[in-house]
């Protein structure tokens, strides 16, 4: 099993949608968790962290599930430019990170 | 702040040929650098970390003799895929972190290296 799972997709959303995305892990010591966007060809850059008590950036939302080991991705009134595959990353000790496979959404005219 | 530079961007040579790939900090000492790979529609997966002046720590199934990893200063990591080969072709993305870097992210990321073996 690996550590960090995700759905791979692709979600293929119309412009406007909601769409969220699950992610589940297996270390119960992970210290915290990003989601992570990456474009084609490009290396991940950091989109928000994951808090237990949830996080809201704009239109995306994060929320963390230590109980369940469940981290989600809400991505609010969907843009073309949101079109990427997102990655849920647990951070461990000594700053090593581990990433899911990654979720790739593509949001249509 | 924070930035992490790669050179170079993408790679193209013979079946053989052995290849360096620079990591960079530019405005912070980067105690640790990490190199991942990268396979298409695959997700990173961390190949070795390195600390400054010591030997890289190598992850289970990656030949330390085939990805040379050298760590002498503060801001500077190279790898060195040698002898490289077709199946070697990929996504390599550097990272750094600092342990006085004040920042919201654990690594801090180059853009990444293309390599591509004919």
């Amino acid at each position: 099993r690996k550590e960090v799972e995700q759905d791979p997709g692709p979600f293929n959303v119309p412009e406007g949608a909601t769409v969220a995305f699950n992610c589940t892990y297996s270390n119960s010591a992970s210290q915290s968790f990003f989601w992570y966007r990456q474009d084609c060809r490009k290396e991940p850059k950091l989109l928000m962290s994951v808090y237990s008590s949830g996080n809201e950036d704009g239109r995306f939302t994060a929320q963390l599930n230590r109980a369940s080991q469940y981290i989600s991705l809400l991505i609010r009134d969907s843009k073309l430019s949101d079109s990427a595959t997102y990655l849920c990353v647990a951070h461990n000790a000594g700053n090593m990170l581990t990433f899911g496979g990654g979720t790739r959404l593509m949001v249509k005219p | 702040g924070a930035v992490v530079s790669q050179h170079p961007s993408w790679v193209i040579c013979k079946s053989g040929t052995s290849v360096k790939i620079e990591c960079r900090s530019l405005d912070f000492q980067a105690t640790t650098m990490f190199w991942y790979r990268q396979f298409p529609k695959q997700s990173l997966m961390l190949m070795a970390t390195s600390n400054e002046g010591s030997k890289a720590t190598y992850e289970q199934g990656v030949e330390k003799d085939k990805f040379l990893i050298n760590h002498a200063s503060l801001t500077l990591s190279t790898l060195t895929v040698t002898s490289a080969h077709p199946e070697d072709s990929s996504f390599y993305i550097c990272s750094a972190s600092g342990a006085e870097l004040y920042s919201n992210q654990p690594q801090h990321f180059g853009d990444g290296t293309r390599l591509s073996i004919l």
